[in-house]
């Protein structure tokens, strides 16, 4: 089956770098996808891998390596506002369609 | 703003019910996803349509049905409900192509009391 993993909590220090994993097993994989969502609201987009490496954008950068089914999400120089649930999806099939990880609980604290 | 927009936001129902929630995607769109969360819980995939056609289908339960009309908006319709349907219900648009993002609505929050 499908299976992805991420940490289920973590927090940090207003300022400070974090690093969020995260696992998957599937197939039919395109891409991982990253998103942000604060409670009770939409997920909003953040990045998007299809070849293995980083892509750094602003203060958020994300890793993908497809041959150990591996990819991070780097936030830097981290805001109070940072604190939400940060989701790891995985793109699969021909129809494109997203299976997300439980979600990883950030709470930035001062 | 996404550019995506569901209604209602809010929803109260009974048990045995059966509700419809509506779903606009983006300007030019064509493909258009429903999800399920529950409360602390991950997003699950329920259903996806292209165009109008169905493409994709994930753990949609038989209660619950779905269908995008020829202006592509898409509807939810969920039946004989029960205590343990009540959720956040998003749908989610993107253009079409392998690449693209999948941009999501506010969502309709289900209470079933």
């Amino acid at each position: 089956g499908q299976n992805i993993d991420q940490p289920t909590e973590m927090t940090a220090t207003e300022g400070a770098i974090v690093q969020i994993n995260c696992t998957y097993q599937t197939s039919g994989f395109n891409g991982l996808f990253w998103y942000q969502q604060h409670a009770g609201e939409a997920p909003t987009f953040l990045s998007y891998n299809v070849l293995d490496g980083l892509e750094e954008k602003g203060r958020f950068s994300s890793f993908l390596s497809r041959s150990k089914g591996y990819s991070y999400l780097l936030l830097k120089e981290l805001q109070m506002k940072d604190s939400a649930s940060y989701l790891c999806a995985a793109s699969l099939g021909g129809y494109n369609k997203l299976i997300f990880g439980a979600g990883t609980r950030l709470a930035v604290h001062p | 703003d996404s550019g995506v927009t569901q209604t209602p936001k809010h929803l109260i129902t009974a048990t045995g019910q059966r509700v419809t929630l509506r779903c606009s995607p983006r300007s030019g769109d064509l493909s258009v996803y429903w999800y399920q969360q529950s409360l602390d819980q991950g997003l699950q995939f329920l259903i996806q349509y292209y165009n109008g056609e169905e493409r994709a289908k994930g753990n949609i339960l038989e209660r619950f049905s779905a269908q995008q009309f020829p202006d592509l908006h898409s509807e939810l319709n969920l039946s004989s409900l029960e205590l343990g349907d009540s959720a956040l219900y998003f749908c989610a648009s993107k253009l079409g192509g392998e690449g693209d993002t999948q941009y999501f609505g506010p969502g309709t929050r289900l209470t079933v009391l």
